[in-house]
């Protein structure tokens, strides 16, 4: 199973509201990450997990928060986010850093 | 920074190869070569990658360039399915293996 989920596929939100983004993979992958796509744009890279350990935060606002409570699961709580925060959020992970990633299918994220 | 340069997009006949060119002229002697592609509506997949030889696998052929400032995508047989985003990339293993996505080249498979 080479699978990675991610919940929900649609999220409308306004810009007051907390909301968190799920992700879930049963592999036995040690790094966990989350990615940021502007429509027509390349994926950025927001936060990497290791080991349930933030390692890497490419400078994201403090409006997106992650956590990793265990080594399957990575969320992303957006707590006042702004329109330009829409985008399609990925989720990836792999085995140790340094190996093959495997992406979810994302979430579309729309902020009113 | 995207360290990678491609075509914006390229065309393809079905059933016949395509190669998708990448130069990286800047590559230092850590940086693995990496190729993910996106089919629309999907997170990224992994395709191939590698260091200085020519690597095969099910999906593509890499061919990597004797100075390595250049490599070269090669899918043998394309199908309207390799319709996608294909991005080259470079990993360096000291900049904590981070996959950086340059703009890609679109690829479009003509029946």
């Amino acid at each position: 199973d080479t699978e990675v989920t991610q919940t929900p596929k649609h999220l409308v939100m306004g810009m007051t509201n907390k909301k968190s983004l799920k992700c879930e993979q049963h592999m036995g992958h040690r790094a966990m990450y989350w990615y940021k796509q502007k429509a027509k744009k390349p994926p950025e890279l927001m936060f990497v997990y290791s080991y349930e350990k933030l390692s890497i935060n490419e400078s994201v606002p403090s409006r997106f928060s992650p956590e990793c409570p265990n080594s399957s699961l990575l969320n992303l709580h957006l707590h006042a986010l702004q329109p330009e925060d829409s985008a399609l959020y990925l989720c990836a992970s792999s085995q140790l850093r340094a190996d093959t990633q495997y992406f979810g299918p994302g979430t579309r994220l729309t902020v009113l | 920074d995207a360290k990678t340069t491609q075509p914006n997009s390229m065309e393809s006949n079905e059933e016949e190869p395509v190669h998708l060119p990448c130069n990286h002229s800047t590559i230092s002697g850590t940086d693995y070569i990496h190729w993910y592609r996106q089919l629309p509506s999907q997170g990224p997949e992994y395709v191939i990658h590698g260091l200085t030889s020519n690597v095969n696998n099910r999906m593509a052929s890499l061919a990597i360039a004797e100075d390595r400032k250049s490599s070269t995508l090669i899918l043998h047989r394309a199908t309207l399915r390799d319709a996608a985003v294909y991005y080259c990339i470079l990993r360096d293993v000291y900049d904590g293996n981070k996959l950086v996505f340059g703009a890609g080249t679109i690829l479009r498979v003509k029946s």
